[in-house]
């Protein structure tokens, strides 16, 4: 079993659309997690971190449930320049190791 | 502006032929570390450097080497590269080595070994 795993996709929306993803999480211990947002060819960028408690930052809202060990993402009035792979990400231990799920595609339609 | 830098962009090399990628961070951060790309399998660690001279192996070492002689520079080594060593490589760095800090990553090199 992969340590963090994602659905590939492709998610493909129309605009002003709400789409979520999920990821798994193998690790019980696992104390910190994030979200980064790849677009094609490009290097990853942190979207956001999720803590226990939600995190919302505008159109974005992550959350993480321990006891099921997921997290997810949630995005509101989906943008055409939201288009982008996003990967979730696994964080920390002695060695700030990240762990990274393959990413989920996003394509949002005009 | 903080950035992490990556040299080069896109490079085409034969087999056995030595190269070196550098990377270089302007932020002062004391954890750096390199990963590669590849379809379906995202993205892997070959090696990181907690502080300077202090380097170990990440899930993929094999094939590579890395130094960390000053805190802004971690340059990966392909002493002998092999066409299993094409992929989509970025450096990272962040803050200290505790886990809940943002990775910063430079834009990649494209690596393809005939």
């Amino acid at each position: 079993r992969k340590e963090v795993e994602q659905d590939p996709g492709p998610f493909n929306v129309p605009e002003g659309a709400t789409v979520a993803f999920n990821c798994t999480y193998s690790n019980s211990a696992s104390q910190s997690f994030f979200w980064y947002r790849q677009d094609c060819r490009k290097e990853p960028k942190l979207l956001m971190s999720v803590y226990s408690s939600g995190n919302e930052d505008g159109r974005f809202t992550a959350q993480l449930n321990r006891a099921s060990q997921y997290i997810s993402l949630l995005i509101r009035d989906s943008k055409l320049s939201d288009s982008a792979t996003y990967l979730c990400v696994e964080g920390g231990g002695a060695t700030n190791k990240l762990i990274f799920g393959t990413g989920t595609l996003l394509a949002v339609q005009p | 502006e903080a950035q992490v830098t990556q040299n080069p962009r896109y490079l085409i090399t034969v087999t056995g032929k030595k190269l070196t990628v550098t990377c270089s961070q302007n932020m002062n951060h004391e954890y750096m570390s390199w990963y590669r790309q590849d379809p379906g399998l995202g993205l892997r660690q070959i090696y990181y450097s907690m502080n300077v001279e202090v380097t170990d192996k990440g899930d993929v070492p094999e094939g590579y080497k890395v130094s960390r002689k000053e805190k802004r520079n971690f340059p990966l080594i392909l002493e002998s590269p092999s066409p299993n060593q094409t992929s989509l490589y970025f450096c990272a760095s962040s803050f200290s080595s505790r886990g809940n800090t943002e990775a910063f990553f430079g834009q990649g090199t494209r690596l393809t070994v005939v």
